[in-house]
């Protein structure tokens, strides 16, 4: 089974600090996504990667940006963390498009910035 | 992207079957249709997936309208652990959305002993 393993379960942060979310995936998948659920708005895509070294904006990428060195790792990074960017991150990967199953979640990082 | 519209919420007894209906009137020829749920405290987890014909995998069935403006998630025999949102989901093969996630609200399944 494919595995996203996503590096805390649970984070606190103080304001202003830099905050790095680490995401693996073992299986070789070429596309990994990183989204943030809050009560009430669902789940928010805020940024994307399609290969090694590249990234794509989701729908929500301010305040936010990513790091894919591997393939098997993606980073999010808060550069300057504000009180609303507590949240659930969760990470997920996949293999190709819609024509393909397999977008694996992990189990997602609970992070509150005090 | 293409938007898809759920129910709020269903509830259903234990073991009864459950049929999950999702309109996506404005669905292109390329997009797959998804469904994934989220257990409580978890991350979403992938159910099952079609673009034309009707699918079936040991968790579900999904049953495609022919005009593919609508489509039904459907378990065979409800248990307490399903028990979960359920998302249907566009994805398409090509263009600005391949590979893309757009989650809606989802339905909330609620499964009564």
């Amino acid at each position: 089974d494919v595995k996203v393993t996503q590096s805390s379960r649970y984070l606190v942060k103080r304001t202003g600090e830099k905050v790095f979310l680490e995401c693996v995936q073992d299986m070789d998948h070429e596309n990994m996504f990183w989204y943030r659920q809050d009560p009430g708005l669902g789940l928010r895509l805020i940024y994307f990667s399609y290969d090694v070294k590249m990234k794509e904006k989701g729908d929500i990428p301010e305040g936010y940006s990513v790091s894919r060195e591997k393939k098997e790792r993606f980073s999010l990074i808060l550069e300057s963390a504000s009180t609303n960017q507590t949240s659930m991150y969760l990470c997920a990967s996949s293999l190709g498009g819609g024509d393909h199953y397999g977008y694996t979640f992990g189990s997602g990082t609970r992070l509150t910035v005090v | 992207d293409a938007k898809t519209t759920q129910p709020n919420s269903m509830e259903s007894n234990e073991e009864e079957p459950v049929h999950l209906p999702c309109n996506h009137s404005t669905i292109s020829g390329t997009d797959y249709i998804h469904w994934y749920r989220q257990l409580p405290s978890q991350g979403p987890e992938y159910v099952i997936h079609g673009l034309t014909s009707n699918v079936n995998n040991r968790m579900a069935s999904l049953a495609i309208a022919e005009d593919r403006k609508s489509s039904t998630l459907i378990l065979h025999r409800a248990t307490l652990r399903d028990a979960a949102v359920y998302y249907c989901i566009l994805i398409g093969a090509g263009g600005t959305s391949y590979g893309k996630l757009t989650f809606g609200q989802g339905t909330i399944l609620t499964v009564h002993p």
